[in-house]
């Protein structure tokens, strides 16, 4: 199975700020990588798919990059809504793999 | 507008079956490259992939788990299903169906919490 490292495991940040979260999967996964939202008691929610395209609906302060073994999401301009974990999902192999989350809170 | 609903019975013991249902509304297991899929999340393993059947009644498992898990749907009523034989308390957890059609889990429903207890 492809491990997916994901870091940081949590993060502390600002309203207004911007923030990445970063993964790495084992191999090369040819960008066929999603980014998840879970917000407290929820399930998670697509935000990112292919590396950078964003689910409908999501807003533009999300972005996604990234190639080979080496993706990231960012966040800009962080909002309260924003409080949430975070998760990195590659679909390139099957298993398909997530990584072990980014719990972000608000400063 | 997309909807996905998960059922099932809650507390169980070990070494029975976990029956699981997934209803759902706006898209069709009829249509071509379409799936549900199930997915877990344990205290222990995090997010878990579990199994995908797709339209072509094509499944796939994953196969730390291959030889307990079954898939199965119903597509005229709109349903997928998923049973895991032989639990026990590390089956404890969360769980989720999801549409998905190229590749991510585009749409989760909002999760069954199963506990596996003597």
């Amino acid at each position: 199975d492809i491990q997916m490292t994901q870091s940081p495991a949590s993060l502390s940040a600002s309203l207004g700020e911007t923030v990445t979260i970063e993964c790495r999967a084992s191999e090369d996964i040819y960008s066929n990588l999603a980014w998840y939202q879970q917000k407290p008691g929820n399930s998670p929610q697509l935000l990112i798919y292919d590396a950078n395209s964003l689910a409908d609906g999501v807003p533009s302060r999300f972005s996604g990059s990234g190639s080979g073994t080496q993706y990231s999401l960012k966040i800009n301009s962080l909002q309260s809504e924003d409080v949430a974990s975070y998760f990195c999902q590659q679909y390139n192999n099957y298993p398909p793999t997530f990584g072990s989350g980014t719990k972000l809170e608000i400063k | 507008q997309v909807s996905l609903k998960e059922s099932g019975p809650g507390i169980l013991q070990p070494f029975q079956t976990l029956s699981l249902t997934c209803s759902f509304s706006g898209f069709s297991l009829g249509t071509s490259n379409m799936g549900v899929g199930w997915i877990r999340q344990t205290s222990g393993k995090g997010l878990e992939y579990l199994a995908t059947i797709w339209w072509d009644d094509d499944k796939y498992f994953n196969p730390s788990l291959n030889s307990r898990l079954t898939v199965s749907k119903d597509t005229s009523n709109n349903q997928a299903f998923l049973k895991i034989t032989s639990v026990d308390t590390a089956d404890t957890g969360t769980y989720y169906c999801t549409q998905s059609q190229l590749g991510a889990q585009d749409y989760w429903g909002q999760g069954v919490m199963v506990t596996v207890s003597s």
